[in-house]
């Protein structure tokens, strides 16, 4: 299974925007590039997905490097609510379903 | 809308007595359906997932097993529960979309948390 490499922690203040980056030099062509959050006892949370162009919606945007090595989650104004574990995922389908491969993730904190 | 259902919430179990931990997704059908643990302060393992009733892949090698006896129903059992089967366990589904046949999103329920004694 391709991997992702993120950082485990990082900081940010209400109402900044956060860049969340994720490194995945292994992804092959097929392979969407997808983002989950998990807020403390609960069940992740899906975020955003893209391929190769960069992606917005209601929650974030998705930027994707040229290459696709990489990625960048960015919360545009990060309130309280945005605190989180943050987790970058290749997508893969096996037999019709989907398989997500959970790493470590970033602990997001957001300082008032 | 869609809504998925886990119970119990939270299960104390003493180590050899059996599990059985169950699934329930509402307003959809022939959901794929998925079951994950989350060991204390780790990312989340797929163990389970069903494309259908009675089809069940196991991704990893385990005291547990897994069953889909309804179409929006998945269950998670062992016969004798270990230590190491303490946990957050979190069911989740998703659907094939007709344009592309690719599921984006994964939904997944509020969690068991089980303790193994």
């Amino acid at each position: 299974d391709a991997k992702t490499t993120q950082p485990n922690s990082m900081e940010s203040n209400e109402e900044e925007p956060v860049h969340l980056p994720c490194n995945h030099s292994t992804i092959s062509g097929t392979d969407y590039i997808h983002w989950y959050r998990q807020l403390p006892s609960q069940g992740p949370e899906y975020v955003i997905h893209g391929l190769t162009s960069n992606v917005n919606n209601r929650m974030a945007s998705l930027a994707i490097a040229e290459d696709r090595k990489s990625s960048t989650l960015i919360l545009h104004r990060a309130t309280l609510r945005d605190a989180a574990v943050y987790y970058c995922i290749l997508h893969l389908i096996i037999q019709g379903a989907q398989k997500l491969v959970f790493g470590q993730g970033t602990r997001l904190t957001i300082n008032p | 809308s869609q809504t998925i259902h886990q119970w119990p919430a939270t299960l104390v179990q003493p180590v050899g007595s059996p599990l059985s931990l169950e699934c329930t997704v509402e307003g959809t059908s022939n959901p794929n359906l998925y079951w994950y643990r989350q060991a204390a302060g780790r990312g989340l393992q797929l163990l389970f997932y069903s494309v259908g009733i009675g089809q069940i892949s196991s991704e990893v090698p385990q005291n547990l097993s897994a069953s889909r006896p309804q179409d929006r129903q998945f269950i998670l059992s062992s016969k004798k529960l270990l230590l190491s089967d303490s946990g957050f366990y979190l069911c989740a589904w998703s659907v094939l979309r007709s344009q592309d046949r690719v599921s984006h999103e994964q939904y997944f329920g509020p969690g068991t948390r089980l303790t193994v004694t």
